[in-house]
């Protein structure tokens, strides 16, 4: 099955600068990259996503970039703000059986932007 | 917009007791899934259905059963609670089952077993 490694663990910016967080997979048919922001006490929400026929996909301050050579895939925050502080969580489809898939989530990391 | 409801929002409960948590979402989504949060051990997947009258485990299935009766509700239930099940649990679903498409999450249930 998909296995998904997701670094740091923990990640402390100063506000303004840019933060990145990394994710690697094992099975080379993923194609569908998720990122999730969790603020505290609450769900997980999709903040961006990229399908394997792209390399790099941008979407104001966040962009993701994958490396489906090397199976890795990066989130990139640029001109970070405290309301960016948040839990960050990398996913790849893990394939069930009869044709379905589940998401396969990073272990996540905590981000906290100091004003 | 409800999406995925989950109740309750949280419950203290004794070891040994039966729980059974809700979720119903209102999406006409044909997959749903049940996570447990733990901190450092990121979301782990107990139990999935990928359409109504069908379910899967997951990677950390046992204590936990689940049903899907029709398609808007996904109860996981604990039939003899553990302090290990204290945990964050969240129910999410997705369209289809298949590997392009994103899960929407419930806001959570914190359970804690004394």
């Amino acid at each position: 099955g998909e296995n998904v490694e997701q670094h740091p663990s923990t990640l402390s910016v100063q506000e303004g600068d840019s933060a990145v967080i990394k994710c690697t997979y094992s099975d080379s048919a993923s194609n569908y990259f998720p990122w999730y922001k969790q603020e505290l006490g609450k769900g997980p929400q999709l903040i961006i996503d990229i399908r394997s026929n792209v390399g790099e996909k941008k979407d104001q301050r966040i962009a993701v970039t994958l490396n489906k050579t090397a199976k890795h895939f990066s989130l990139h925050i640029t001109e970070t703000q405290p309301e960016d502080s948040a839990v960050y969580f990398c996913a790849a489809p893990a394939y069930s059986g009869a044709g379905s898939y589940q998401l396969t989530f990073g272990k996540g990391t905590k981000l906290s932007v100091i004003p | 917009i409800a999406g995925i409801t989950q109740a309750p929002t949280s419950q203290i409960l004794a070891a040994g007791r039966r729980m059974t948590l809700r979720c119903t979402q209102d999406m006409r989504h044909n997959a749903m899934y049940w996570y447990r949060q733990d901190l450092g051990l990121g979301l782990r997947l107990i139990h999935y259905s990928n359409t109504a009258g069908t379910t899967g485990k997951g990677e950390v299935p046992d204590g936990y059963s689940v049903s899907r009766a029709n398609t808007d509700d996904f109860p996981l239930t604990l039939a003899s609670a553990v302090p290990s099940q204290t945990s964050v649990y969240f129910c999410a679903s997705r369209p289809m089952p298949d590997s392009m498409t994103e899960a929407f999450f419930g806001q959570g249930t914190r359970l804690t077993v004394v």
